[in-house]
């Protein structure tokens, strides 16, 4: 099983749509939990952290399932500007928490 | 708004040649990082960097690689003998703290070794 798993997408949706992402992780003592977004050939820049209780910045929320090992990201109302890679990302207990794993990325396309 | 900043933003280099990444990560940041993405793939760890020294490495990050903060500034990535498949992307990060507080990126550099 891999460290971190994401479903590659494509996911194709009209603008105002609302979309779903999943993130698996296989290591239980993971502590801290990220979504970044990647631009095509950019850096990966940080959208959130996921916090147990929940988060939500704006459009934007994340959830943490500890039990299931599973971290998710919903986006409400999308934008042509939410086009991008949404990699899941995080960082094992057990290494200090100096290292962190990326999953492969969900690639959206949102579509006038 | 602080950043990231890395140099060059595009390297091409000769196979078995030695190349030198630079870095300047957000000033009160005290761990730094660097990450390679391979086109196409996904964002893989190489080496964290806290207090002069390294924190962390991955598999990747083997006898050719080596970091190093020169001075209280600048953060490198140093290959000693490139190879074909050390092409890809070079990301420095930083962070304020260690234990999975979020990183900030810089716009990488890429690499291309022919």
């Amino acid at each position: 099983r891999k460290e971190v798993e994401q479903d590659p997408g494509p996911f194709n949706v009209p603008e105002g749509a609302t979309v779903a992402f999943n993130c698996t992780y296989s290591n239980s003592a993971s502590q801290s939990f990220f979504w970044y977004r990647q631009d095509c050939r950019k850096e990966p820049k940080l959208l959130m952290s996921v916090y147990s209780s929940g988060n939500e910045d704006g459009r934007f929320t994340a959830q943490l399932n500890r039990a299931s090992q599973y971290i998710s990201l919903l986006i409400r109302d999308s934008k042509l500007s939410d086009s991008a890679t949404y990699l899941c990302v995080v960082t094992p207990r057990n290494t200090g928490g100096f290292k962190t794993i990326f999953g492969a990325g969900t690639r959206l396309f949102v579509k006038a | 708004e602080p950043e990231v900043t890395q140099t060059p933003s595009h390297q091409v280099t000769q196979m078995g040649q030695e190349v030198i990444l630079r870095c300047v990560p957000i000033s009160n940041h005290l761990y730094f990082y660097w990450y390679r993405q391979i086109l196409g793939q996904k964002v893989e760890f190489l080496v964290s960097f806290y207090n002069n020294e390294i924190s962390e490495k991955s598999e990747i990050f083997d006898d050719q690689f080596s970091v190093e903060r020169p001075d209280g500034s600048n953060f490198t990535l140093k290959i000693r003998s490139t190879k074909l498949e050390d092409s890809a992307m070079y990301f420095c990060a930083s962070s304020e703290r260690g234990q999975g507080t979020e990183a900030f990126f810089g716009q990488g550099t890429r690499l291309t070794v022919v």
